[in-house]
């Protein structure tokens, strides 16, 4: 089946670690994002990648660190300079580079709960 | 600069009972794009329209309907003879070039 795959569903990690948190798309999408969920605050921005090898930082990048070496495969790393890391984190992706007007599609996110 | 205003936080009807849920956007660009997203609790985004700058037209989708108003910055969405399974986060959504910008979202309870 096509879509977006994101893992771990549950990721549990103790005060100071770095975690890696996996996104997959196997839609062909040029384009991938991002977001994160906190409670009554929406979804934040936190780095999108319109191609490979290059990514561009969102409204709340600090302590976060991406890559993009496969069109496919976008991962996640939780910097230990995250100061409040425990959050929703949703991927997404959209066909075109351009985000203007692509309907953004979203796996089913990863919950980190930082202890 | 854009921003979505989703000013109800939470909201409860009964079954059956129609409800519409607000969305008030802001940008300076003539062209953009607005989207509705449905969060059930499993977490998903579930995408449930798309509507660029130009169609002002009104949509309607079995019980749910859009209505688009330029005039007041306004893309609300109506869910008619809601149902236990509406329960969800609705997010209200606008893009120019940059990635979507999201309103901080509506939670709808439907009780039966």
């Amino acid at each position: 089946d096509g879509g977006i795959t994101q893992s771990p569903k549950y990721l549990f990690r103790k005060e100071g670690q770095n975690v890696t948190l996996s996104c997959e798309q196997n839609l062909n999408h040029d384009a991938m994002y991002w977001y994160r969920q906190d409670p009554g605050q929406g979804l934040r921005l936190i780095y999108y990648s319109q191609i490979v090898n290059d990514f561009q930082k969102g409204d709340i990048a600090e302590g976060y660190s991406v890559s993009r070496e496969k069109k496919e495969s976008f991962p996640l790393t939780v910097t230990s300079a995250q100061k409040n890391p425990t959050a929703f984190y949703l991927c997404a992706s959209s066909l075109y580079r351009d985000s203007s007007g692509n309907t953004i599609y979203f796996g089913e996110g990863s919950w980190l709960t930082v202890v | 600069a854009q921003k979505v205003t989703q000013a109800q936080t939470e909201i409860s009807v009964v079954e059956k009972e129609d409800v519409t849920l607000d969305c008030v956007y802001e940008t300076r660009d003539t062209t953009y794009y607005l989207f509705w997203y449905k969060q059930p609790p499993s977490g998903e985004l579930v995408f449930l329209i798309r509507r660029n700058s130009f169609d002002e037209q009104n949509e309607i989708s079995g019980r749910y309907s859009w209505n688009f108003q330029k005039s007041t910055s306004s893309f609300n969405f109506t869910i008619t003879a809601s149902q236990v399974v509406d329960s969800a986060v609705y997010f209200c959504a606008l893009t120019t070039r940059l990635p979507l910008v999201f309103g901080k979202g509506t939670r709808l309870s439907v009780i039966a």
